[in-house]
């Protein structure tokens, strides 16, 4: 059964403590992993789309890598602005069907 | 660019009522549009696959008869829970994807509809 499972579930950083995120999955046929942070009372924002093992994406403080088995989102020195839920979503099939992970609480405090 | 707008955001109404809500592609054509329920501290649920122009796709579990899904143009769709009671309460989300690209096509979330039956 396909699966994906985002660690840790909440984190609390002091700002300018860079830490990782990680999102693993046991599909068949990945297609394309993509990183979203959703705010509270609003929709997933697009981050990344990564799509073979060894890939890497950045965007300001944030990085993307994937392997056969799992993702990692670096946030480097992280700003209390960076606090949201990071979900992770899998596709495997044409059509762009997502199944997402649980997510991760970031805290990031002053 | 790959704006999605979602109406109304929030609404509040009595139990029997049917509540309608739109989801647009602002700048881009969305051949997909998918719809997820989201509970507080959950992850999305997705409920229903909907391409233009034909019937829409539902999970398991979820009933069509009580959430109708439309998708009549490239740019918009539609979902109308009918006679919604209490336990319908919850955050809705839809998506939007364009032009299919062998699944890899990122999908583009509106900000998500917050309904309450009293």
């Amino acid at each position: 059964e396909d699966q994906v499972t985002q660690s840790p579930e909440a984190l609390r950083l002091q700002e300018g403590e860079s830490s990782s995120l990680n999102c693993s999955y046991t599909v068949s046929g990945l297609r394309g992993l993509f990183w979203y942070r959703q705010d509270p009372g609003k929709g997933p924002e697009f981050l990344f789309t990564l799509y073979s093992a060894g890939e890497e994406k950045e965007k300001e403080r944030l990085k993307a890598t994937l392997t056969k088995k799992e993702s990692f989102l670096h946030i480097t020195a992280p700003k209390p602005e960076d606090s949201a839920t990071y979900l992770c979503a899998v596709t495997t099939d044409s059509w762009g069907k997502f199944q997402f992970g649980a997510g991760t609480q970031v805290v990031v405090t002053p | 660019g790959a704006v999605v707008s979602q109406h109304p955001s929030r609404v509040i109404c009595k139990s029997g009522t049917s509540v309608k809500i739109e989801c647009r592609s602002l700048d881009f054509q969305a051949t997909t549009m998918f719809w997820y329920r989201q509970f507080p501290k959950k992850s999305l649920m997705l409920m229903a696959t909907s391409n233009e122009g034909s019937k829409a796709t539902y999970e398991q579990g979820v009933e069509k008869d009580k959430f109708l899904i439309n998708h009549a143009s490239l740019t918009l769709s539609t979902l109308t829970v009918t006679s919604a009671h209490p336990e319908d309460s919850s955050f809705y989300i839809c998506s939007a994807r364009g032009v299919v690209e062998g699944g890899r096509q990122p999908q583009h979330f509106g900000d998500g509809t917050r309904l309450s039956i009293l």
